[in-house]
């Protein structure tokens, strides 16, 4: 069983949808990363959440310490928000885990 | 500021020859990461740098590899003999201390392929 697991693995939506990406894990963590990766093969660090909710733009990200479960919510999707997203978690700057990614595509 | 820096931005070689990947993280940060991306294991941590000095090398996959951080400015990862199947794209990340803690800053990734 992978220590982080996300859902769906791939994900089309049309654009201006509300598009929910999930993130469970079984490990211990201090801080839960969520990351973009564009087509191009680049990274972007999208939130660092260690409890409660982050907001950026159309992106929120929410973490359940107790369930340990972590969702990144799009709102008013835009066929730019196309990407892989990839759920990471840390112990205190150490033995980072990663999920395996969630293919987003929004559709025009 | 240029964000973190990487070269080269892709490298093909040949299997045994040694391939050296450089780093220069953001001014400032002080922590260093070194990834590895494949489409079969996905994003995985390599070794960590806090303060030039190596925190975790757990993920360093074996001898062959080795990484550096000869001072706060540059890093390199060195894969020695290389082989096949180190072909993957490497990233380096940084971090600093401040509000941020622990927000890494990518790098674009160096493709390697071994031949």
């Amino acid at each position: 069983k992978n220590e982080v697991e996300q859902s769906p693995q791939n994900l089309t939506a049309q654009e201006g949808e509300f598009i929910t990406i999930n993130c469970s894990y079984s490990v211990g963590i201090s801080a839960l990363h969520w990351l973009q990766q564009h087509p191009g093969g680049g990274i972007v660090s999208l939130f660092m959440l260690s409890s409660g909710k982050k907001k950026h733009g159309r992106l929120i990200a929410t973490i359940n310490i107790q369930e340990k479960h972590s969702s990144l919510h799009i709102t008013a999707s835009h066929p730019r928000d196309s990407a892989v997203y990839i759920c990471a978690g840390d112990n205190y700057g150490q033995n980072f885990v990663f999920g395996p990614g969630t293919r987003l595509s929004v559709l025009p | 500021d240029a964000g973190v820096i990487q070269s080269p931005r892709h490298e093909v070689t040949e299997m045994g020859q040694e391939v050296t990947l450089r780093c220069k993280p953001i001014s400032g940060h002080n922590s260093l990461f070194w990834y590895r991306q494949t489409m079969m294991r996905g994003l995985e941590l390599l070794i960590y740098f806090n303060n030039n000095v190596p925190i975790d090398d757990s993920g360093m996959p074996e001898d062959r590899f080795s990484a550096k951080m000869p001072n706060a400015s540059f890093s390199t990862l060195k894969i020695q003999p290389s082989e096949p199947r180190d072909s993957a794209v490497y990233f380096c990340a940084s971090s600093g201390y401040g509000a941020s803690y622990n927000e890494q800053f990518f790098g674009p990734g160096t493709r390697l392929t071994v031949l």
